[in-house]
């Protein structure tokens, strides 16, 4: 039973370029979650999906970034435009059901994007 | 606003030595706190999730203590290994129960 997987592990894009962050949860995981770390600081959350809904996006800014999850694939995280702060570390986790009380979530590897 | 500290930001300790690190947090009305471990350039690893009914959780040489009136949690590692180093990370879970608040973390090294 493969992990939570994330490609690519490395992106590097240029000023005003776009970045596409893909993320296949666990089987039978249908709870995806996306958090970024930038340098120095903790993991903050960004968005919670279930299959073709976004539950909560209050972590994620409101320009430029967006996430969907549809019925078929991963999970894509998009930056559009990147600016050199966008650079950080983005974890999606996943859940076979809605996190809290009684469920962890299981990290991905993580996408380490840098904006030149 | 749930708020998450990590006390020391990094410890450094011979090889055999026990240790503990600490997690305090803001708002005790919490389901659950859990700590995790992340390896340099991976993801993180789930170590122990204690419930919020729980004072501690055991796994191996981990143990795991919550006390939700102080705000605060322990991570003791006994017969600390060179393998152990890593950077430990406690979280809760925030708004909406999922949202997961995390702290910047302890930096452990473990000398051979």
């Amino acid at each position: 039973n493969a992990g939570v997987m994330q490609n690519p592990r490395h992106l590097v894009r240029r000023r005003g370029q776009e970045a596409r962050l893909r993320c296949s949860p666990m089987k039978g995981h249908s709870h995806v979650y996306w958090y970024r770390q930038l340098p120095e600081e903790g993991l903050k959350f960004m968005v919670y999906l279930q299959k073709e809904n976004i539950i909560d996006e209050s972590g994620m800014p409101k320009e430029r970034f967006s996430a969907e999850f549809p019925k078929e694939g991963p999970s894509i995280l998009r930056i559009q435009q990147v600016v050199r702060g966008d650079s950080a570390a983005y974890f999606c986790a996943s859940s076979p059901l809605a996190g809290g009380s009684q469920e962890t979530q299981y990290f991905g590897p993580g996408t380490r994007l840098l904006v030149l | 606003k749930q708020e998450v500290t990590q006390i020391p930001a990094a410890l450094s300790v011979p090889e055999g030595e026990n240790l503990v690190l600490n997690c305090s947090f803001t708002d005790s009305a919490i389901y659950n706190l859990q700590w995790f471990r992340q390896d340099p350039g991976k993801g993180l690893t789930s170590l122990l999730l204690i419930q919020s009914s729980q004072r501690e959780q055991t796994s191996g040489r981990l143990n795991a203590s919550l006390d939700k009136s102080s705000g605060r949690s322990t991570l003791y590692i006994a017969a600390s290994q060179p393998g152990d180093s890593a950077t430990y990370l406690c979280a809760v879970p925030g708004a909406g129960s999922y949202q997961l608040t995390f702290g910047k973390g302890t930096k452990l090294s473990v000398i051979p």
